[in-house]
């Protein structure tokens, strides 16, 4: 099936670090979603973008939506044990369906 | 939140499963993904007021019920090793974007 291009693949950094990870597809979304994933868990939306350009942020993290539509980039700032996890992009294009297309996850280890 | 049971599951190759999904209160569609390990999930199907409204890529023997209290099923028969997966529902109410996910069913197929 679909999946968006994400990296990095995983990245271990150390406590109080700054973050990128970034999304990119071959076609255009309306719609841009981050997601966090803890080992067992389902996914957990963190910051939703509806429009080419917008950047929003959530507390510690800021994602922008790309300008072609194409893309989307999710910093944290100042990393915290509690950042560890999978995270996921996800693209859509609404309608009836609504279907996320997610992208293949990066993996974030922090260490204390 | 969104429930779904069991939380793990073994099945032998050929067997069928059902898994069930319970949909945040007032949400009336539902959609199940399936999430092969290293993966992001990739969604199979959704269902508004009981009808399926949109399938991926998956064969028909993955099929699905959703239920007068919104709650659901997924069942799927003649499992095969690569089924193996988490499996997540995810709900929302018709008409916003955001969906809610469960926390999965593990299937091990062997």
């Amino acid at each position: 099936g679909q999946q968006l291009n994400q990296s990095p693949q995983s990245m271990f950094i150390q406590e109080g670090e700054d973050v990128s990870m970034n999304c990119t597809s071959s076609s255009i979304f309306n719609t841009w979603l981050w997601y966090k994933q803890d080992p067992g868990e389902g996914p957990v939306l963190l910051i939703a973008l509806y429009k080419a350009g917008e950047l929003t942020s959530n507390g510690r993290l800021t994602a922008q939506f790309g300008i072609t539509r194409k893309d989307s980039f999710l910093n944290i700032s100042a990393s915290i044990p509690s950042d560890v996890g999978i995270y996921f992009c996800a693209g859509l294009n609404g309608g009836a369906t609504n279907k996320l297309i997610f992208g293949t996850g990066t993996l974030l280890a922090v260490q204390p | 939140g969104v429930t779904q049971s069991p939380t793990h599951l073994i099945k032998t190759r050929g067997q069928q499963v059902t898994l069930r999904c319970s949909s945040q209160s007032g949400h009336n569609t539902v959609s199940w993904y399936q999430q092969a390990l290293g993966q992001g999930p990739q969604f199979i199907f959704q269902y508004y007021r009981k009808e399926e409204n949109g399938r991926g890529n998956f064969p028909p023997r993955f099929s699905g019920l959703q239920f007068p209290n919104d709650s659901s099923e997924l069942n799927v028969n003649a499992l095969e090793l690569d089924d193996s997966a988490l499996y997540l529902c995810a709900s929302r109410f018709a008409g916003e974007e955001t969906q809610y996910f469960g926390p999965g069913t593990r299937l091990l197929v062997l």
